[in-house]
């Protein structure tokens, strides 16, 4: 089935150490998301690139990056992990975003990272 | 601005009961969108409905009902006859105006389904 992907579903990082997760999609939408979910929160936008334009949040720290290599591949880069980034990480595709219609998105099981 | 909110943080009901989950919004825009999903302790958002700002129609399917009412800012969700697995957090969302990618969720809704 077509869907969205994330890898791995659990990931634990030391204090300070980079981490990447990974997010993939066969629904072969321009649109990808990344979000950050802490516990009992809703989720959070962080970034979406629209093909590969970059569109980040202006709230989103200096310490997340992403990269999309490609229309299926999406990553997400934690350079200095801190405690207080331990959440679940939830990638999200939409088919588009043109004409001003809403596009759906469709999430992924996501990421739980722990940072210790 | 952009406001989505879930008065009710958690709601504990019976198997076979109906239960209804509120949704209040704000939004200066006369276009915009209202989404429903579910997310069970696995973690995935799973889509459930989208509406949009010109479509009133309440809509049915199966045991989910949604009632979309723009007079008081309302997009409520109700399930019949509760399963337990229909346990799991529930999430509205809006978007509009200028971005319409980005959505704005209220903090969501714990349904507990007790057999």
């Amino acid at each position: 089935d077509a869907m969205v992907i994330q890898n791995p579903r659990y990931q634990v990082t030391q204090f300070g150490k980079p981490v990447t997760l990974s997010c993939s999609q066969t629904l072969n939408h321009n649109v990808m998301y990344w979000y950050q979910q802490k516990s009992s929160q809703a989720p959070k936008l962080l970034f979406h690139y629209y093909d590969k334009d970059f569109n980040n949040e202006a709230d989103t720290p200096d310490n997340f990056q992403s990269r999309r290599p490609n229309t299926s591949f999406c990553f997400l880069d934690i350079r200095s992990p801190g405690l207080g980034d331990a959440a679940m990480y939830l990638c999200a595709t939409s088919r588009d975003r043109g004409g001003g219609l809403q596009e759906t998105q469709y999430f992924g099981p996501g990421t739980r990272l722990l940072v210790l | 601005a952009q406001k989505v909110t879930q008065a009710q943080t958690e709601i504990s009901v019976v198997e076979k009961e109906d239960v209804t989950l509120d949704c209040v919004y704000e939004t200066r825009d006369t276009t915009y969108y209202l989404f429903w999903y579910k997310q069970p302790p696995s973690g995935e958002l799973v889509f459930l409905i989208r509406r949009n700002s010109f479509d009133e129609q309440n809509e049915i399917s199966g045991r989910y009902s949604w009632n979309f009412q723009k007079s008081t800012s309302s997009f409520n969700f109700t399930i019949t006859a509760s399963q337990v697995v229909d346990s799991a957090v529930y999430f509205c969302a809006l978007s509009g105006g200028n971005n319409f990618n980005k959505f704005y969720f209220g903090s969501g809704t714990k349904l507990n389904v007790k057999p």
